[in-house]
């Protein structure tokens, strides 16, 4: 199955500030997910993120927030913006590869 | 839409007692089936997986069928360990389109005492 390297793992952020995490891939995937997971809480879907167009926001999350890139089929990266103690989070990116889903260790981000 | 319903925690149990989590889905295609477990601390893993009905996926000691007529997927292990500890996902995917993800329910946190 794929391997995901996401980075950083975690860090702690000013409000106000942005964070840009990074998810590669060791191999060519077509779908990228981004994903939040709030403390004690389930997986919600940010977007989906597709090499050559834009990603697809689910709702309740916007572009202006959650800047996604995604210049190849092995990497993309999810910006936080203009961040709140509210966006204290773990994000985490899944692709799908021929096994099946495979997701980063995860991003814990505390917004103090 | 497509969602994922899975028994409220936390759950407790002794060391060898049997565990259930029930799981039920709503979906509007043929949805493969997934449970994930999260260790504390680390990240999100597969647990095990069904592609179509009357499917059992198992690993580590636990099973789950995938249940068309009652839209279940209830993971079962007969005698849980310590290590069990966890919080354990119940998720879908449905393909079609532009989708692709998965959908997750709520999670259930799971603690085995000795």
């Amino acid at each position: 199955s794929a391997v995901i390297s996401q980075k950083p793992s975690r860090d702690i952020c000013q409000r106000g500030t942005s964070l840009t995490i990074q998810c590669q891939v060791d191999s060519q995937v077509t779908m990228m997910f981004w994903y939040r997971q709030q403390p004690g809480q389930s997986l919600t879907l940010i977007a989906t993120a597709n090499q050559g167009s834009e990603a697809t926001y689910e709702s309740g999350f916007v572009i202006d927030k959650f800047p996604i890139s995604r210049p190849n089929l092995t990497f993309s990266t999810l910006t936080v913006s203009n961040m709140s103690p509210e966006d204290s989070s773990i994000y985490l990116c899944s692709v799908i590869g021929e096994d099946g889903y495979t997701f980063g260790s995860g991003t814990r981000l505390t917004v103090v | 839409g497509d969602s994922v319903t899975q028994m409220e925690g936390p759950v407790t149990l002794s060391e060898e007692a049997f565990l259930t989590i029930n799981c039920t889905y709503t979906a509007t295609g043929y949805p493969s089936l997934f449970w994930y477990v999260q260790y504390p601390g680390e990240g999100l893993q597969l647990l095990l997986k069904a592609t179509k009905a009357d499917d059992k996926g198992s690993n580590k000691g636990f099973e789950a069928t995938y249940r068309k007529e009652t839209t279940s997927f209830h993971l079962e292990k007969g005698s849980v360990q310590v290590s069990d500890s966890a919080v354990y996902f119940c998720a879908l995917s449905v393909w079609g389109g532009s989708q692709g993800n998965l959908i997750f329910g709520k999670g259930t946190k799971l603690s085995v005492k000795p």
